[in-house]
């Protein structure tokens, strides 16, 4: 079965906003990790995140991490027109060589 | 340069076809994905090498067979095509994923968009 799902499935927000996406999985994890889709693209990396770490930063984007609560928010501050994409969490298991599962992601819409 | 390219960008091919995708990397990777991506976005795995060696083979036709010369390709043969296989499949490559935390963050292709008609 999928292992994330993220919430919302799509999110319109105005330019200068912040926009929030979660992700919710099911079994233990060894990292989380955030990718970028844009429209007739292949997937681009955004930020990994360790199950020893709770909170990381990289540029406008802050992902969360809670894995007691099996959770992880992608927060992109001041977003630009350029920010709309699909975004996906993907997850990796604890197990070594465990491959990535890819939520359902979300459609960010950011208007100008 | 390019580090994951795949070709073709667009396949549009008859049911009952055989059709196969191509993809190379030039990142010095050691592990190579095939991932189909449906009309709602959910990106599936389908198969992994790691230096020529298939580690992950998920619940796929056989009708699928993924061929890897060696470390830096990975191509996608499709035989007997169905409509059900149109879709967008995704090359990627990671470092040697047995490596663990780190070494699978992948680098994805443009895609490669099949429809069968």
């Amino acid at each position: 079965s999928q292992q994330g799902e993220e919430d919302p499935q799509a999110l319109s927000i105005q330019e200068g906003e912040n926009a929030t996406m979660n992700c919710s999985y099911k079994t233990s994890i060894n990292n989380l990790q955030w990718y970028r889709q844009n429209s007739g693209r292949g997937l681009v990396h955004l930020i990994l995140i360790r199950s020893n770490e709770r909170e990381k930063h990289s540029g406008r984007l802050r992902v969360t991490l809670d894995t007691s609560k099996k959770s992880s928010s992608l927060l992109i501050t001041a977003s630009r027109a350029a920010d709309t994409a699909s975004y996906f969490c993907a997850t990796a298991g604890l197990t070594s060589g465990s491959r990535l599962t890819f939520g359902e992601g979300t459609q960010l819409t950011v208007n100008p | 340069d390019t580090a994951v390219s795949q070709t073709p960008k667009y396949l549009v091919t008859q049911m009952g076809n055989d059709k196969s995708i191509k993809c190379e990397q030039n990142l010095g990777h050691d592990t190579m994905y095939w991932y189909k991506q449906d009309s709602k976005k959910f990106l599936k795995i389908m198969f992994s090498y790691n230096n020529k060696e298939l580690i992950i083979n998920e619940t796929v036709p056989n009708r699928f067979s993924p061929k890897s010369p060696d470390k830096a390709h990975l191509n996608l043969h499709i035989n007997s095509l169905e409509l059900g296989d149109s879709a967008v499949y995704f090359c990627a490559s990671s470092q040697d994923l047995r490596r663990g935390t780190g070494a699978n963050v992948l680098t994805f292709g443009a895609g490669s968009r099949l429809t069968v008609l």
